[in-house]
């Protein structure tokens, strides 16, 4: 079982849907990050939570530590929100989720 | 502007034939790291730096060095590549650790060893 679970491997939606993407994690950690990666391939940072709940324009991250969970919304979604988001956690040394690859048609 | 350069981004190369890949960072951060990303495996680290002349392994170091005698560089080396080193690799910078604003990605050197 990996360290990092990402769900849905795979989400396809309509544009304007509100889109949730989860993240599970089995060790204890410092610190969570939400990472997108554009179809062009460069990797950019979007969240860093170690409690409770960031926003970030159409964005939100909540994670709860108690349930080892996170996770990524993002309302009123727009063909460019597709990408793949990735779940990391750990601060100096990361584990990565294995991706959510998330299109949206217009 | 505020980034990451990786250098080249794209190498092609023969098994065996010493490699360098460089990483740049023009924020002063402190911290920096190599990750590769695999098909079906994702993002894993290689190595990381918490400061100049302190480096650690990451989960796959196998068959990679890297040193840091300046704040800005942190070049990845293999000393003699094989194919199984086919891979993305990424290079990254924060502010302690990722535990203030996040990591700064470069763009990514596609290499492929044949």
């Amino acid at each position: 079982k990996n360290e990092v679970e990402q769900s849905p491997q795979n989400l396809t939606a309509q544009e304007g849907e509100f889109i949730t993407i989860n993240c599970s994690y089995s060790v204890g950690i410092s610190a969570l990050h939400w990472l997108q990666q554009h179809p062009g391939g460069g990797i950019v940072s979007l969240f860093m939570l170690s409690s409770g709940k960031k926003k970030h324009g159409r964005l939100i991250a909540t994670i709860n530590i108690q349930e080892k969970h996170s996770s990524l919304h993002i309302t009123a979604s727009h063909p460019r929100d597709s990408a793949v988001y990735i779940c990391a956690v750990g601060a100096q040394k990361l584990v990565f989720g294995q991706g959510t690859r998330l299109t949206i048609n217009p | 502007e505020a980034q990451v350069t990786q250098n080249p981004r794209y190498l092609i190369t023969v098994t065996g034939k010493k490699l360098t890949v460089t990483c740049s960072q023009n924020m002063n951060h402190e911290y920096m790291s190599w990750y590769r990303q695999d098909p079906g495996l994702g993002l894993r680290q290689i190595y990381y730096s918490m400061n100049v002349e302190v480096t650690d392994k990451g989960d796959v170091p196998e068959g990679y060095k890297v040193s840091r005698k300046e704040k800005r560089n942190f070049p990845l080396i293999l000393e003699s590549p094989s194919p199984n080193q086919t891979s993305l690799y990424f290079c990254a910078s924060s502010w302690r650790q990722g535990l203030e604003n996040g990591y700064t990605f470069g763009s990514g050197t596609r290499l492929t060893v044949v």
